[in-house]
Order: structure tokens, then C-alpha cells, then sequence
């Protein structure tokens, strides 16, 4: 079952520019974790950010969660072509299993 | 570190034949998760293993699904009867459970079905 939803499903920007994706999600965690997958291929650990984290960095990527409002949002600054690819937000489950519960992904493509 | 690497990374079958999809996780980790992905979806558990034990299937995997841990090195994932819904991407990934980074998984390139 999906966690929740990404917003947009798909987004077109040029090349320098900012893209920003939101993330929604149903239950209470522990924390929110982001990955990009190019195309086909697998997924790549971006961020993690925990429940008690309003914000994140890591180089171009700006991580924001909002427990209150059940949502996360990932902002890529200053675009490159190579940053298109699906980014999904995935959340762990609160049993042991700590499996992923996964929201629908955001497909960016930057154009040069 | 070479990363969690998964075998094939396509395969393409004929519905009703058996496929065997083969899973090396990172070496230290002892969790270890198959995932599968259709077009346009994001991931959906399957299995997971702790060390060598399966402790938890998905409803999703049906009877003619089967996955092994022997050791609590490698998995393999085995399909039987394959049908034509079984085409999808299948992502394996892996964790270190009790670590700093304990949530965080790791996924190899994932094997990609194909059943005509």
C-alpha cells in the first residue's frame, strides 16, 4: 500500500533553475527518507530526515518536514541537466520490520 | 563497499516457466528487502529477511513465490508459473540493523521481468 502522494507526478523545468516536490504522508514516523531512481535502474538514498528535524541539507538538496501537516518537501537548487529521475519519499514502517512505505514519485526532467 | 548488486538484471520469460532472481546484499548488513515496482508506481514490499530468518511476506506474494536467505548472505527470489502480472521490476535492498543509519536501505539495479 502506498504511503501517500507525491505532488507534482511530473515536472518540467530548464536547466539552473529551482524544482521543488512535495511529499504527503498518513501516518505518525519516525522519520522521512527521499531517493532518486533513474530511469529503469534502481534507487539512490538522497536524504533522511527525522521526526524532530524541521530541515535538512545535503549540498544542492533542501529537505523540509512538517509533522503537523503530515508533509515533507525536496528542493533541488540550481538544476542540472543529470538531476532528472523519479524522486520518491518513502517512509519506514513503525513495526520491527522497518520495511518502506513508498509514495507514487515525482518524475522531473531538466532540460539543458 | 560494492554495494547491494542483483542477477540478471533482465530476464524474459514465457508465462508458466519458473525464474530465479539472485540478491547480494551489502556484506556487514543484516536486513535484507525485496521490493517490486511496475511502471509508474513506487515500490511495494514483498519480503524481508533478518540474518538468515524470513520473518514477514506481503500478501502480495502468492504461493507460487518463494525467496531464501541461506546463510544470511545472498537471497534468491524464485517465481513459479510465472503469469503475465508478474512482469516488473524486483529491487532488493539492504540495511544494517542497530546502526546510525539503521532506516536507511540500500537497493541494487533491480532485476527487470519480462513474461510474453
Amino acid at each position: 500500500s502506498q504511503q501517500g502522494e507525491e505532488d507534482p507526478q511530473a515536472l518540467s523545468i530548464q536547466e539552473g533553475e529551482n524544482a521543488t516536490m512535495n511529499c504527503s504522508y498518513k501516518t505518525s514516523i519516525n522519520n522521512l527518507q527521499w531517493y532518486r531512481q533513474n530511469s529503469g535502474r534502481g534507487l539512490v538514498h538522497l536524504i533522511l530526515i527525522r521526526s524532530n528535524e524541521r530541515e535538512k541539507h545535503s549540498g544542492r538538496l533542501r529537505v523540509t518536514l512538517d509533522t503537523s501537516k503530515k508533509s515533507s518537501s525536496l528542493l533541488i537548487t540550481a538544476s542540472r541537466a543529470a538531476d532528472t529521475a523519479s524522486y520518491f519519499c518513502a517512509t519506514p514502517n513503525a513495526g520491527n520490520n522497518r520495511k518502506l512505505i513508498w509514495g507514487l514519485g515525482t518524475s522531473l526532467a531538466v532540460n539543458p | 563497499d560494492t554495494g547491494v548488486s542483483q542477477d540478471p538484471r533482465h530476464k524474459i520469460t514465457k508465462r508458466g516457466q519458473n525464474v530465479t532472481f539472485r540478491c547480494d546484499p551489502i556484506s556487514e548488513h543484516n536486513r535484507l528487502y525485496w521490493y517490486r515496482q511496475t511502471l509508474g508506481q513506487g515500490p511495494e514490499f514483498l519480503t524481508y529477511f533478518q540474518n538468515e530468518a524470513q520473518l514477514e511476506k506481503s500478501r502480495l506474494l502468492s504461493d507460487r513465490f518463494s525467496a531464501e536467505r541461506p546463510k544470511g548472505s545472498f537471497s534468491t527470489l524464485e517465481i513459479q508459473r510465472t503469469e503475465q502480472g508478474d512482469s516488473a521490476m524486483y529491487l532488493c535492498a539492504s540495511s544494517l540493523d542497530g546502526g546510525p543509519r539503521t532506516d536507511t536501505q540500500y537497493f541494487g539495479p533491480g532485476t527487470r521481468l519480462t513474461v510474453l
